[in-house]
């Protein structure tokens, strides 16, 4: 099946610790995102890449990396520079401008000790 | 800044009582306008879009949004929810021609049996 993969699902960190969170897509679409769910805030955008090689800050990318090398695979790096890095992240894709209908994958639950 | 907005976080409502959830923008350009749904446990998923043309869209689950330029707003409506409708609901805006795609706080709609 087509989708979105998000991995882990669950991850505990120690502080001061970076992690990366994984996100594989099987879609062929050109777009990717990472967004950060809080409670009450909404989806807030941390970086998305609209082509390999190439991403764009978000409202929130202070503290985080990416990397897009592979059209397929978009993964994030919370650093240890990510002053509340506990939260929900979720990855979307689209299949390019305009295009429309963002696809997500599961989200994979941070927890920071 | 360039934000989006949802007036309202949570929406309580009886069985057939009819909705409204408000959505402003500040973006000046062009902009692609969408409405998504995250029901418990579930992905987000899209409820509907409006690109261009009539500015009144129709979605799934008997959902419709319109549009108001002037007043950068684009409300999603139903005129009779069911329980089923429980759900939380992200007002989302894609910059146009740019993958950059914003959402909302989102509203949490609990509809009572």
């Amino acid at each position: 099946d087509g989708g979105i993969t998000q991995s882990p699902k669950y991850l505990f960190r120690k502080e001061g610790q970076n992690v990366t969170l994984s996100c594989e897509q099987n879609l062929n679409h050109d777009a990717m995102y990472w967004y950060r769910q809080d409670p009450g805030q909404g989806l807030r955008l941390i970086y998305y890449s609209q082509i390999v090689n190439d991403f764009q800050k978000g409202d929130i990318a202070e503290g985080y990396s990416v990397s897009r090398e592979k059209k397929e695979s978009f993964p994030l790096t919370v650093t240890s520079a990510q002053k509340n890095p506990t939260a929900f992240y979720l990855c979307a894709s689209t299949a390019g401008v305009g295009t429309g209908e963002l696809f997500f994958g599961e989200g994979s639950r941070l927890t920071v000790l | 800044a360039q934000s989006v907005s949802q007036h309202n976080h949570h929406v309580i409502l009886s069985e057939a009582a009819s909705l409204e959830l408000g959505c402003n923008y500040s973006y000046g350009g062009t902009v692609n306008l969408f409405w998504y749904v995250q029901y418990p446990g579930q992905h987000l998923q899209l409820l509907l879009k409006y690109f261009s043309g009539d500015p009144l869209v129709k979605g799934i689950k008997g959902f419709e949004a319109e549009f108001i330029k002037s007043k950068f707003s684009f409300n999603l409506r139903k005129p009779s929810v069911q329980w089923s409708d429980t759900a939380e609901y992200f007002c989302a805006v894609e910059l146009y021609n740019n993958n950059d795609m914003r959402f909302g706080a989102g509203t949490r709609l609990t509809v009572k049996p």
